[in-house]
């Protein structure tokens, strides 16, 4: 079955401590990840991709085939991290349809 | 990129009564994707939206229940029909891109 799940609902650290929001993915086929994010008051809005291999406002992700996971990290959080956290999935011939996690709502705590 | 304005963004609703949400697009685009998210869950995609065609409707979502309308490559409505209370949820629509997926600021239905 293809699924995506982010186990922790709410995540709540410190200003300045280290963050991992985890997602896992079962998927038959090439996936490609997603992590979204949406700030309260706004929209959903891309936040890094496995592809581009980037660091989006100190975030990054790795995609693990091996452990099928693609958890989130950030070295030192900050206030304006706050926000719901989606992880998603895109099959490589899936129409772009994503397939998403439950989500993980980021309190960073000053 | 794609800016997707949607409206309403709230609204409460009597039940048995219908709501039309509408997606308007600053460009065009082939497809546009209908979502729902229910409290504390993820988002479930309800159809897929495509110019010229009928909506393709995922498992457990019906066309009598969410009608939708696609006129144009820039504009998409659904209708969420004969709604109950169990019909509350924020709906989304969303723009499929190559590298990412752009979305609308949703709806957010309360039904009484």
């Amino acid at each position: 079955a293809q699924r995506v799940t982010q186990p922790e609902k709410l995540l709540s650290v410190f200003k300045g401590a280290p963050v991992e929001l985890k997602c896992n993915y079962s998927y038959s086929g090439s996936p490609e990840l997603f992590w979204y994010v949406q700030y309260s008051r706004q929209r959903l809005q891309l936040l890094l991709r496995h592809i581009s291999r980037e660091s989006i406002k100190g975030f990054t992700a790795d995609l693990n085939k091996g452990e099928t996971s693609f958890h989130l990290k950030k070295p030192f959080a900050q206030e304006e991290d706050s926000a719901m956290y989606y992880c998603a999935l895109r099959g490589m011939d899936s129409n772009y349809q994503l397939i998403w996690g439950a989500g993980t709502k980021l309190i960073i705590k000053p | 990129s794609a800016v997707i304005s949607q409206k309403p963004s709230r609204d409460i609703c009597q039940r048995g009564t219908s709501l039309t949400i509408q997606c308007q697009v600053d460009s065009q685009v082939t497809m546009m994707f209908w979502y729902r998210q229910q409290p504390g869950q993820s988002l479930t995609l309800i159809a897929t939206a495509n110019q010229g065609s009928e909506a393709t409707y995922e498992s457990g979502f019906v066309i009598d229940k969410f009608p939708i309308s696609r006129p144009n490559l820039t504009f998409s409505t659904l209708t969420v029909s004969n709604m109950s209370p169990e019909d509350s949820s924020i709906y989304l629509c969303s723009v499929p891109a190559v590298d990412t997926a752009f979305f609308g600021q949703g709806t957010r239905l309360t039904v009484v």
